[in-house]
């Protein structure tokens, strides 16, 4: 299996939406239900943001939400803060109780 | 409240074994709802899944790293463990351990990571 493939970089001006999409095939993103979002700051470990391509873990703000279309699950933030500032990362179930992740995304809160 | 630490060399030299232990605190390893796993990031790079293991001791490996990665279970001291052998420095990375709820697919905790170094 390969990685699954996220923009290297996007970026959006406070109060604005960006979109960070993830890419796999059939065999994980397009096969599952089973997509999840983390957030990561530097020199921290990673925190979920999303589960189940759209489901929000308690204390997420729901400034954060996911989505799924055929191969591609994407990650939407409304309302940019200047602490959105982060790396995240997409992971998809590929069956037989393997995970893919992305590459990550970096944003940038301009 | 559930902690998960990783503890371990943070220098291993190249063709050796890497050996890290995650302690649980304020949760049991030996519950069957809950199942655990390493994963693992280069720096500056992404992450990677390296395996999971299951209340009936049922483990699923990356199939990139099967060959080399060995994780166990100690529930007499609520651990469990992660061995990589024959590392290269392109095991350099650091390491978090993790725990999620049966049924759900997504790493739900975190332990805080441990850099491991693979130089001579």
């Amino acid at each position: 299996q390969s990685a699954l493939t996220q923009p290297r970089s996007v970026s959006g001006s406070p109060g604005q939406s960006v979109t960070i999409s993830c890419t796999g095939t059939s065999s994980d993103v397009g096969g599952y239900n089973y997509v999840s979002w983390y957030q990561q700051y530097p020199g921290k470990a990673p925190k979920v943001m999303i589960y189940d391509v759209s489901k929000r873990p308690s204390g997420v703000p729901d400034r954060f939400s996911g989505s799924k279309s055929g191969n591609t699950a994407s990650l939407t933030i409304s309302g940019l803060q200047a602490d959105d500032e982060a790396d995240y990362y997409c992971c998809s179930y590929a069956g037989s109780y393997i995970w893919l992740f992305g590459g990550g995304t970096k944003l940038t809160v301009l | 409240q559930l902690q998960l630490q990783e503890s371990g060399p943070g220098l291993v030299k190249p063709s050796e074994t890497l050996s890290l232990t995650c302690t649980v605190s304020g949760g049991s390893i030996s519950s069957s709802n809950y199942y655990w796993g390493w994963i693992r990031q280069p720096p500056g790079k992404g992450l990677e899944w390296i395996g999971s293991i299951y209340y009936n001791e049922r483990i699923y490996y990356n199939p990139s790293l099967k060959s080399r990665v060995t994780i166990s279970v100690d529930t007499s001291k609520n651990q469990f463990s992660l061995k990589v052998s024959s590392v290269t420095a392109a095991d350099t990375a650091v390491y978090y351990c993790m725990r999620s709820p049966l049924g759900v697919y997504a790493t739900m905790s975190w332990g805080q990571g441990t850099l491991v170094t693979v130089s001579s």
